[in-house]
């Protein structure tokens, strides 16, 4: 079965750019979308097809996906953007599939 | 406003059943395919099962033989019926809005919980 995998945790520095992979068998033959869940809420989509963003999504938030590895990245990151990260992808056989989630913290 | 709500959640003992229900509002139910995607304590997202809007399923391998997803188009109600039940289920479920072409989710219910436990 297809599996994606996250890094469990990433931290950053309030106003730096941090970058969250995720990581797959030829991923970016694939579509990536990401989702933020923070604590005792639903999750949120944040970007799909891999680069696009939801309206009222800021834009300091950006994916790319290439190889094996999709990425989204938060630029200029805030105190609000600290919660958890899924990416999420389709396969024909798996169907959908999540990664692990990266609980993003914000120093 | 697109708005799905979940219901019939609770605490049910191993090898029992539970039907969790979605309710939907504010778009066209009968044109989306719909998910139920679950989310165990402290863990992450696991896709559980869909429905296309024939009505044809799909299912996770985990899941496969006991739950059944049903929609009632009529109703702007999306069901999942769980079957012999086991702990390992125990999670929040969210039922979630596919848009498509490319698979993803735009909306997502509050999420029920299930506990499964003696």
């Amino acid at each position: 079965s297809y599996e994606l995998t996250q890094a469990p945790s990433v931290s950053v520095s309030a106003g730096q750019t941090a970058s969250i992979t995720c990581s797959g068998d030829k991923l970016g033959n694939k579509y990536a979308s990401w989702y933020q869940q923070k604590p005792g809420q639903s999750p949120a989509l944040v970007i799909y097809q891999d680069t696009k963003r939801p309206s009222g999504i800021p834009e300091r938030f950006s994916g790319s996906n290439s190889g094996n590895t999709a990425t989204l990245t938060i630029s200029g990151t805030q105190a609000m953007d600290e919660a958890d990260y899924y990416c999420q992808a389709w396969d024909s056989n798996t169907h959908v599939v999540f990664g692990g989630g990266t609980k993003l913290t914000v120093l | 406003e697109e708005q799905l709500v979940e219901s019939g959640g609770g605490l049910v003992q191993p090898g029992g059943s539970l039907r969790l229900s979605c309710a939907a509002s504010g778009f066209t139910f009968s044109s989306y395919w719909m998910h139920w995607v679950r989310q165990a304590p402290g863990k992450g997202l696991v896709w559980v099962s869909r429905i296309n809007i024939e009505g044809t399923p799909k299912y996770a391998d985990s899941v496969k033989g006991r739950f059944t997803i049903s929609r009632d188009n009529a109703k702007n109600t999306l069901y999942l019926q769980m079957n012999s039940l086991r702990v390992e289920d125990t999670a929040v479920y969210y039922c979630a809005r596919e848009k498509g072409p490319i698979v993803h989710f735009d909306y997502w219910g509050q999420g029920i919980l299930v506990t499964v436990s003696s």
